[in-house]
């Protein structure tokens, strides 16, 4: 089945840590996108890839970093510099022609301990 | 700067009901509209889409949107709603035919028996 996965589903942060999250995709998509939602706010973008080996900060970077080393994976990781990092964490992909559909994973969710 | 507003963040509807859900977007010469809908603790999951043609496009499961271009809308629609329709839905827009998207906040969908 061809789909976006993320993992892991629930992500505990103890404070001053790093941590990854993990999107890997199998529809051979071009471009990779990092969304956080918090209640009532909809989708804000982090980050995002249009091919390998490059990427763009979105509305939001500050206190995350990612990397786009293989066509497949993108990961995200939320530094210790982000201070509000509990959120519902969403990764899409999509090819680069405009108006193509954004594909989602099940989403990771955040939490501070 | 571009923006996509969802005018009701909840809207409560008994089964079997019609009901509507706005949305309104910032002007722009070309657009691609979108509409998603996210049950809980899920990704989010494409209901229908306007890249051009008619501006009435319809979903699998019932669900119309209409693109009124004077107006900037894309309202989405359901003639009859079922308990199971109850989700958040978002409207979300690619300016310039791009694969970028502007998401609206959201609006939480709530069928009552």
């Amino acid at each position: 089945d061809g789909g976006i996965t993320q993992s892991p589903k629930y992500l505990f942060r103890k404070e001053g840590q790093n941590v990854t999250l993990s999107c890997e995709q199998n529809l051979n998509h071009d471009a990779m996108y990092w969304y956080r939602q918090d209640p009532g706010q909809g989708l804000r973008l982090i980050y995002y890839s249009q091919i390998v080996n490059d990427f763009q900060k979105g509305d939001i970077a500050e206190g995350y970093s990612v990397s786009r080393e293989k066509k497949e994976s993108f990961p995200l990781t939320v530094t210790s510099a982000q201070k509000n990092p509990t959120a519902f964490y969403l990764c899409a992909s999509s090819s680069r022609s405009g108006g193509e559909t954004q594909y989602f994973g099940p989403g990771t969710r955040l939490l501070v301990l | 700067a571009q923006s996509v507003t969802q005018l009701d963040s909840q809207v409560p509807v008994f089964e079997e009901a019609p009901v509507e859900l706005r949305c309104n977007y910032s002007s722009s010469v070309s657009v691609y509209l979108f509409w998603y809908v996210q049950y809980p603790n899920q990704g989010l999951q494409l209901l229908l889409k306007y890249l051009s043609g008619s501006t009435l496009v319809e979903s699998i499961n019932g669900f119309e949107a209409e693109f009124n271009k004077s107006q900037t809308s894309f309202h989405l629609r359901k003639p009859s709603v079922h308990i199971s329709d109850t989700a958040e839905y978002f409207c979300a827009v690619s300016y310039n035919a791009g694969n970028m998207l502007t998401f609206g906040g959201g609006t939480r969908l709530m069928v009552k028996p």
